[in-house]
């Protein structure tokens, strides 16, 4: 059964410094998410993408934030200069269509750590 | 705006036993509601979906909920729990007839006794 796949499973990083989180979505799947849990607190939405457009970003996604679909296969989340509050498990989804009713296939995570 | 609240935390059963997980949620209209399940090292995956057709609906591994508008509720049951159903599990709402963007409840991690 086709998955999505997350690289690495979990990053440390220092303070400030840029990060990129990668992301492998099923293949056939055109819409494309990014969601991140910090501990203890509720999944939360960061941004959705769609023909090489953000389509939606959430208050959390401020200017440290990009992401990209750099070749047909990859989506990445970058943060630019780290903060010890983006320490957090950090999700990637993907679906094939954007209603309501399209499931969206969530990836592992990869839990960052910012020193 | 819409908002989902899962009851419990955590919650522990005993193999061979019922589960439930609460879930209710606060919406103008019938939403679209899930809930996905989350083994550890594992990916979030989806255990079922309730789309506004047959308020029972039926997921994987012995899994079902049922939506009942009145009481603005989707519980999670199953009669009996397995080892293998220790997991945090996630009840998740979509925005009244728009897709993208999902609200998670908090999560509650079953705990399973032998």
């Amino acid at each position: 059964e086709p998955e999505v796949t997350q690289t690495p499973s979990h990053q440390v990083t220092q303070m400030g410094q840029e990060v990129i989180l990668r992301c492998v979505p099923i293949s056939n799947h055109l819409y494309f998410y990014w969601y991140r849990q910090i501990l203890g607190q509720k999944v939360e939405f960061l941004v959705s993408f769609y023909n090489n457009e953000i389509s939606e970003k959430s208050e959390i996604f401020d200017d440290q934030f990009s992401v990209e679909r750099p070749d047909g296969s990859n989506f990445t989340l970058k943060i630019r200069s780290t903060k010890l509050e983006d320490s957090a498990m950090y999700f990637c989804a993907s679906s094939d269509g954007d209603s309501r009713t399209d499931t969206q296939y969530f990836g592992p995570g990869t839990r960052l750590t910012v020193l | 705006a819409q908002s989902v609240t899962q009851l419990d935390s955590h919650v522990s059963v005993s193999e061979g036993t019922p589960v439930l997980l609460r879930c209710n949620y606060s919406s103008s209209y019938s939403p679209s509601l899930f809930w996905y399940v989350q083994h550890p090292n594992k990916g979030l995956q989806l255990l079922l979906k309730y789309t506004s057709a047959a308020t029972l609906v039926k997921g994987i591994n012995g899994f079902e909920a049922e939506f009942k508008k009145s009481e603005t509720s989707f519980h999670l049951t199953k009669p009996s729990a397995h080892m293998s159903d220790a997991a945090e599990y996630f009840c998740v709402v979509t925005r009244y007839n728009q897709g993208g963007k999902l609200i998670f409840g908090q999560g509650t991690e079953l705990s399973v006794k032998p």
